[in-house]
């Protein structure tokens, strides 16, 4: 339990569908990232948040929409997929104004498009 | 970005000391070294970090060569719950895109009872 959680933890959704990813972290942290993990890819970085305030976008499509609410809230709102786009999502937390940049992470939500 | 070499996979038998080594020979001043893990079927969790000096915590003990060109992350005492895929990562300790981990192929870690 690393105070990251993540839901749903699976997913099937349909190229036409709209689904939301739902992130929420309990350590008072005040950034908060959206990574894919792709088969057999490392892992990448697709948006960053600091303050509720979107400072990366890692050249995503626009069929992946994040939002920030708040500092523990992140979510990913999806659209229209592609089949390609089937992979594990993670978010992290990090508390961004400490000398240590350490990154917690939820477990992931495994999303299947068909 | 600076970069990471490390091998695609390594072996280990139980309760034997693991080396892991990392090769970062473009690294900058400023960069510190990172190591996350990967269990399987879970998000990535941290390791240690370090700048120059070794670092030893309760996970594991990082060992910085002295040009800082190389590094090894050492388990004292391999269970075979450490089986997983683990990251060397450079990263700025602050704020910003310089901060940010941009994570390799790590080395999948194999323990044998």
């Amino acid at each position: 339990e690393t105070g990251v959680t993540q839901t749903p933890r699976h997913l099937v959704m349909g190229m036409t569908n709209k689904k939301s990813l739902k992130c929420e972290q309990h350590l008072g942290h005040n950034a908060m990232y959206w990574y894919k993990q792709s088969a057999k890819k490392p892992l990448e970085l697709m948006f960053v948040y600091n303050f509720k305030e979107q400072t990366e976008n890692n050249s995503v499509p626009s069929r992946f929409s994040p939002e920030c609410p708040n500092s523990s809230h992140l979510f990913l709102h999806l659209h229209t997929l592609q089949p390609e786009d089937s992979a594990l999502y993670l978010c992290a937390s990090s508390q961004e104004d400490t000398r240590v940049y350490e990154q917690y992470f939820g477990p992931g939500t495994r999303l299947t498009v068909t | 970005d600076a970069k990471t070499t490390q091998p695609n996979s390594m072996e280990s038998n139980e309760e034997e000391p693991v080396h892991l080594p990392c090769n970062h020979s473009t690294i900058s001043g400023t960069d510190y070294i990172h190591w996350y893990r990967q269990l399987p079927s879970q998000g990535p969790e941290y390791v240690i970090h370090g700048l120059t000096s070794n670092v030893n915590n309760r996970m594991a003990s990082l060992a910085i060569a002295e040009d800082r060109k190389s590094s090894t992350l050492i388990l004292h005492r391999a269970t075979l719950r450490d089986a997983a895929v683990y990251y060397c990562i450079l990263s700025q300790n602050y704020g910003g895109s310089q901060g940010n981990l941009i994570f390799g192929k790590g080395t999948k870690l194999s323990v044998k009872p």
